[in-house]
């Protein structure tokens, strides 16, 4: 079970909006930022959101994310059937020596 | 361009070792940190490890890989290791070396190299 809690799922339309939460505690997101990833089967990870809400080059403004005290989300709007991959957050854990932390991953399903 | 190539797969016996390796081109090796994150088969992600830039080299592991797997870094041949030592069955997974660019984000991944323990 991941430190940091993701939905293992979500779905919504094409065109719609939809919400992706990941939440942990004070020595994890609460003081630390956070990324979020997006993978398609069989691939690595791809970088959409870093320092909890800017995006790298690239990234269309479909994609956001945001972090209050601590949980962070990201938000898909527009959803396009192109978007249905697998989701993760990450951050910094402060605690004890250190290590970093993913959620256990969100499967967005556009229906 | 930037990129990284992970090579060292492959099936090995439960207490077997192996090491990974992973290729960086495109950028200095030694100027970022670099971080081992693997995927079990139909699991979500797991960071291992990861070593810090310049010359101090910090490294720290996960619990699940600690005592058992090392990081390391050769400067002339700008890639990164993870040498791996007593492997379990629990450690079959796909493993990516990745690029730390902002705060943790790691901006580059390599593509996997699948490591399978099984006898």
């Amino acid at each position: 079970q991941s430190v940091l809690t993701q939905p293992p799922s979500v779905s919504a339309a094409p065109g719609q909006k939809v919400i992706i939460s990941c939440s942990g505690s004070t020595s994890n997101i609460g003081n630390n930022y956070v990324s979020w990833y997006q993978q398609f089967p069989g691939t690595a990870p791809k970088l959409l959101i870093y320092e909890n809400d800017k995006r790298p080059s690239g990234i269309p403004d479909r994609f956001s994310g945001s972090k209050s005290g601590t949980s962070a989300t990201l938000g898909i709007t527009g959803l396009q059937t192109g978007d249905e991959a697998d989701y993760y957050c990450e951050t910094w854990d402060s605690s004890l020596s250190g290590k970093w932390l993913f959620g256990g991953g969100t499967k967005l399903t556009v229906l | 361009q930037v990129q990284l190539v992970e090579s060292g797969g492959g099936l090995v016996e439960p207490g077997g070792s192996l090491r990974l390796s992973c290729a960086a081109s495109g950028f200095t090796l030694s100027d970022y940190y670099m971080k081992w994150i693997r995927q079990a088969p139909g699991k979500g992600l797991e960071w291992i490890s990861y070593i810090s830039n310049g010359g101090s080299s910090r490294v720290v592991y996960s619990d699940s890989v600690k005592g058992r797997f090392t990081i390391s870094r050769d400067y002339a041949k700008n890639s990164l290791y993870l040498q791996m030592n007593s492997l379990r069955a629990e450690d079959t997974a796909v493993y990516y070396c990745a690029r730390d660019w902002r705060h943790g984000a790691s901006d580059y991944w390599g593509q996997g190299t699948l490591v399978t323990v099984s006898s």
